[in-house]
C-alpha cells in the first residue's frame, strides 16, 4: 500500500518565481492537508482539502494556492516567491475531515 | 504564547533507559493528541493518536493525555539508537471545534540515544 507520495523531493528557485507542489494521498483517503516546516520548528497548517473544496486556512497569505482533483491528489501553488518560503513543505491525508494524519516525505524548497 | 508548548532539548539518553517527552497546551478544545516521530530531512511518522484523556500503550511507547492540566507525555522504554529522532506532539479539536481537521504541532524535541 503506498502511502503519501509528493514530488518533487527538492527544488530549488529564484525569489519571485512561482512553484507548484504535488501530493498523491494514501489509498482511500479523501482529505489532503498541507503544512510548512521551517528548520528547527513544528509544522504550520496552511490550508485543507476536502471534496475539492478549501476547508480551513491557516494563517498564510493568498500568495499560498492550492487545489484538489477529482482523484484527491493535491497541489499547492506558491507565487512571488520569497526567502522566506524556503521550508519542508509537508502534504498529509486522512479519511474524511480527521485528525489521523499522514505525512508524505515532504518537498524542500530553498529560495535564492 | 503559543498553543501548543513543547520543550526543544536536545535530549541525550543512554541506551535502554526510559524517555519522557511532554507538551503542554491552551487551547481547551484541542481533544485529539498525537506523537509523530521526524527523523532528519524526513516527513513525521505517526506514533500515537489518542482522543481524550487517559493512556495508550503500543509496543515500547505509551502516549498520557492530562485534560485537566493541559498536559501530554509520551514515554520510550528500553530506548535504542534507533529512537534517535525529532518528536514531535501535535493537537486537534473536535468536529465544530475551529480547529478540526487542523494539526498544530509543537516545535518538536530532539532525542538521540547513544549506545
Amino acid at each position: 500500500d503506498a502511502g503519501v507520495t509528493q514530488s518533487p523531493t527538492h527544488l530549488i528557485k529564484t525569489r519571485g518565481q512561482q512553484v507548484t507542489l504535488r501530493c498523491s494521498p494514501k489509498s482511500g483517503h479523501d482529505t489532503v492537508s498541507w503544512y510548512q516546516q521551517a528548520l528547527g520548528q513544528g509544522p504550520q497548517f496552511i490550508f485543507q482539502y476536502y471534496e475539492e473544496e478549501e476547508r480551513q486556512r491557516g494563517n498564510f497569505p493568498d500568495r499560498f494556492s492550492g487545489h484538489q482533483f477529482p482523484n484527491y491528489s493535491s497541489e499547492l501553488n506558491v507565487n512571488a516567491l520569497l526567502l522566506g518560503d524556503s521550508a519542508l513543505y509537508l502534504c498529509a491525508s486522512s479519511f474524511l475531515v480527521n485528525t489521523e494524519a499522514f505525512f508524505g516525505q515532504g518537498t524542500r524548497l530553498t529560495v535564492v | 504564547q503559543k498553543e501548543v508548548e513543547q520543550d526543544p532539548g536536545p535530549l541525550s539518553v543512554p541506551e535502554g533507559a526510559i524517555v519522557s517527552l511532554n507538551c503542554t497546551y491552551s487551547n481547551s478544545a484541542f481533544q485529539y493528541f498525537m506523537w509523530y516521530r521526524q527523523y532528519s530531512r524526513k516527513g513525521p511518522e505517526l506514533l500515537m493518536y489518542t482522543y481524550s484523556s487517559g493512556n495508550k500503550e503500543d509496543g515500547r511507547f505509551t502516549a498520557q493525555v492530562d485534560k485537566s492540566s493541559k498536559y501530554i507525555s509520551l514515554f520510550i522504554r528500553d530506548s535504542q539508537p534507533s529512537d534517535s529522532a525529532t518528536y514531535l506532539c501535535a493537537m486537534s479539536a473536535d468536529a465544530g471545534g475551529t480547529s478540526y481537521g487542523k494539526l498544530t504541532f509543537g516545535q518538536g524535541t530532539i532525542l538521540t540515544v547513544h549506545p
